[in-house]
């Protein structure tokens, strides 16, 4: 079993439409956990941190389920250039980080 | 400010060469990070170092792969002799301090091994 697994999609939603990802991790100790977006043949970017009791920035939601082991990601008012890979990031041992295969979103007009 | 540096951001080379990638991290960040993604299995952490020092190599393939970093602002991959199936974006990152914090990502050197 990978350590993160997510839906890898795609999702295709209509602009101003509301998308949701979640993914789900297996090491039940992992402490920090992460969303990075990832463009078409770019680098991966941090979008936002995941704390335990939920966080906001601006349309992006981001949830973390403990007891269930999940990461939920909430994207409001999707705009055209949300069109991107999203990946689910987590702690794993030392300094590393597990990152999951990404879902991805296209965002149509 | 300068991002993480890599080189050569594109590599095409014959089965059985010696391939060399190259990375710059952010200065004075504490981690640097060698990872590799493909389609099928994704981004995949191979060494990491932290104060020049490997840490964890586990991810390193087998004996073909090689990593230094002989000073805080230089690493270098090696994979000799290169094999078709190490064909994809190669990716360096470099983090600050000494606990988890935000990976910056250089933009990758694309291989194609054929």
């Amino acid at each position: 079993r990978k350590e993160v697994e997510q839906d890898p999609g795609p999702f295709n939603v209509p602009e101003g439409a509301t998308v949701a990802f979640n993914c789900t991790y297996s090491n039940s100790a992992s402490q920090s956990f992460f969303w990075y977006r990832q463009d078409c043949r770019k680098e991966p970017k941090l979008l936002m941190s995941v704390y335990s009791s939920g966080n906001e920035d601006g349309r992006f939601t981001a949830q973390l389920n403990r007891a269930s082991q999940y990461i939920s990601l909430l994207i409001r008012d999707s705009k055209l250039s949300d069109s991107a890979t999203y990946l689910c990031v987590v702690h794993g041992s030392g300094y590393a980080l597990n990152f999951g295969k990404g879902t991805s979103l296209l965002v149509t007009p | 400010d300068a991002g993480v540096i890599q080189s050569p951001r594109h590599e095409v080379t014959e089965m059985g060469q010696e391939v060399t990638l190259r990375c710059k991290p952010i200065s004075g960040h504490n981690s640097l990070f060698w990872y590799r993604q493909t389609m099928m299995r994704g981004l995949e952490l191979l060494i990491y170092f932290n104060n020049n020092v490997p840490i964890d190599d586990s991810g390193m393939p087998e004996d073909r792969f090689s990593a230094k970093m002989p000073n805080a602002s230089f690493s270098t991959l090696k994979i000799q002799p290169s094999e078709p199936r190490d064909s994809a974006v190669y990716f360096c990152a470099s983090s600050p301090g000494t606990s988890v914090y935000e990976q910056y990502f250089g933009p990758g050197t694309r291989l194609t091994v054929t």
